[in-house]
C-alpha cells in the first residue's frame, strides 16, 4: 500500500544533542510537510518542500532544519534540542496538481523525548 | 487570517449516543474543509472532507456539511462506538499549502 513512513516511532535524545527524524513516502507526492504537535495541541506547520523548494514558516526556530535529498525522503534535523522541543513530529505529503491536491496524507509520527 | 474554531472538549458519551462536534472557520477565498482523527499514539488520519459549499463529506458513519452561510463544518454521527474514542481535528486549506487546524476535541465513548 502507498503510504507515509516515519522512523523511528519513538526517539529519545539528550538536551543539546543533535537528532534527525526520517520520513519516506511511496505516494510520489511532490509536497512534503513537517508538523510539530505538542501534547493536547493542534499540529503546527514547521516547513514544507514543494519539490526541491524549501518553504520555512516565519515562526519556525532556526534550531529546526530540513533536507529532502529526493522525492521519497525528507529529514527533520534538530540541531540542539531543548526540553521545549519534546513533541510528536508529523510528516505529511500532498500531491499538488492532482485531484486530491488539497489533501494531506500523514505518517504515524515520531514522538521525541528530550532528557 | 485563516483560522478554525473548534468545540472544546473533552466530550464523553455513552455508546450509541449522538455526536456533534462544532467547527466554524474564518477564511479568505474558498477553503476546503476537513475532519482528521487521531487515535492514541498515532498520526492523523483523514476522516472526511468537503471542497465546496453545500458538499457533504461522509465516512464510517460520520458526516459533515460545508455551510458557507454559517461558515461551519460540524461533525456528526448518529450512534457512536467505543472504537470512535479519539481526538478529532477540524481543518481548512485554501490555495496555499498550509492546513489550519482547530485545537482538537477529545472524544471518549464509554460502554
Amino acid at each position: 500500500d502507498a503510504m507515509v513512513i516515519q522512523n523511528p516511532r519513538y526517539q529519545v535524545t539528550q538536551f543539546g544533542k543533535p537528532v534527525t527524524l526520517s520520513c519516506s513516502q511511496t505516494l510520489n507526492h511532490n509536497v512534503m510537510y513537517w508538523y510539530q504537535q505538542k501534547s493536547s495541541q493542534a499540529p503546527k506547520l514547521l516547513f514544507h518542500y514543494y519539490d526541491k523548494d524549501f518553504n520555512n514558516e516565519a515562526d519556525t526556530p532556526d534550531n529546526f532544519q530540513s533536507r529532502r535529498p529526493n522525492t521519497s525522503f525528507c529529514f527533520l534535523d534538530i540541531r540542539s534540542p531543548g526540553l521545549g522541543d519534546a513533541a510528536m513530529y508529523l510528516c505529511a505529503t500532498g500531491g499538488f496538481g492532482l485531484s486530491t491536491y488539497n489533501e494531506q496524507f500523514f505518517g504515524p509520527g515520531t514522538r521525541l523525548t528530550v532528557l | 487570517g485563516d483560522s478554525v474554531t473548534q468545540m472544546e472538549g473533552p466530550v464523553t458519551l455513552s455508546e450509541e449516543a449522538f455526536l456533534t462536534i462544532n467547527c466554524t472557520y474564518t477564511a479568505t477565498g474558498y477553503p476546503s474543509l476537513f475532519w482528521y482523527v487521531q487515535y492514541p499514539g498515532e498520526g492523523l488520519q483523514l476522516l472526511l472532507k468537503a471542497t465546496k459549499a453545500d458538499d457533504k463529506g461522509s465516512n464510517k458513519g460520520f458526516e459533515a456539511t460545508y455551510r458557507k452561510e454559517t461558515t461551519s463544518f460540524h461533525l456528526e454521527k448518529g450512534s457512536v462506538q467505543v472504537s470512535d474514542s479519539a481526538v478529532y481535528f477540524c481543518a481548512l486549506k485554501t490555495g496555499a499549502n498550509n492546513l489550519f487546524f482547530g485545537t482538537g476535541t477529545r472524544l471518549t465513548v464509554i460502554p
